[in-house]
């Protein structure tokens, strides 16, 4: 079967840095998506990785190793704002998309 | 405002009652999605749509059913509510299937 794992919950604190992992195993790949999802609201599109490597966005980074199924999401200088749900999601051969169950971040000062 | 537009914020719905819920896109967006989010699991998608004219089950479509008519609107109805429908209902739309999704606000429906 297809599977995304991702941690439940993490906790950092304001200013320092986080990096939230997710290991895939799928029926083909073609992308891999990271949403924001803030409590009672909507996933927002945050990062789309193809290709290996690392691929920055401001204080948002997204790295991807396809050979290892698995992929991180960097976030540095970490502000209250952060505190969140995020999704991974994985294309796969069909181009329909599987999602995690997401990770909540919680921010301390 | 560009966008996606659910409708209703939310409900509560006695089982076995019959309930549509609303999404219409001002993007012209392609492809359309609806997607149930319950706790501890990841999104899983009910039906899609690449095209107008189209659609298609996806992982949960077992007492749901959608149509999409025109470009803009992917209504999604429960033929006759159980509890186990309840749930937050997300509707979603890409310009292609390789592009990100755009989500509306979500619908949270309770079946009593």
């Amino acid at each position: 079967g297809q599977n995304i794992d991702q941690p439940t919950e993490m906790t950092a604190t304001e200013g320092a840095i986080v990096q939230i992992n997710c290991t895939y195993q799928t029926s083909g790949f073609n992308g891999l998506f990271w949403y924001q999802q803030h409590a009672g609201e909507a996933p927002t599109f945050l990062s789309y990785n193809v290709l290996d490597g690392l691929e920055e966005k401001g204080r948002f980074s997204s790295f991807l190793s396809r050979s290892k199924g698995y992929s991180y999401l960097l976030l540095k200088e970490l502000q209250m704002k952060d505190s969140a749900s995020y999704l991974c999601a994985v294309r796969d051969s069909n181009y329909q998309l599987i999602w995690g169950a997401g990770t909540k971040l919680i921010i301390k000062p | 405002i560009a966008g996606i537009t659910q409708a209703p914020t939310s409900q509560i719905l006695a089982a076995g009652r019959r309930m549509t819920l609303r999404c219409t896109q001002d993007m012209r967006h392609n492809a359309m999605y609806w997607y149930r989010q319950d706790l501890g699991l990841g999104l899983r998608l009910i039906h899609y749509s690449n095209t107008a004219g189209t659609t298609g089950k996806g992982e949960v479509p077992d007492g749901y059913s959608v149509s999409r008519a025109n470009t803009d609107d992917f209504p999604l109805t429960l033929a006759s509510a159980v509890p186990s429908q309840t749930s937050v209902y997300f509707c979603a739309s890409s310009d292609d299937s390789n592009s990100p999704l755009h989500f509306g606000n979500g619908t949270r429906l309770t079946v009593t």
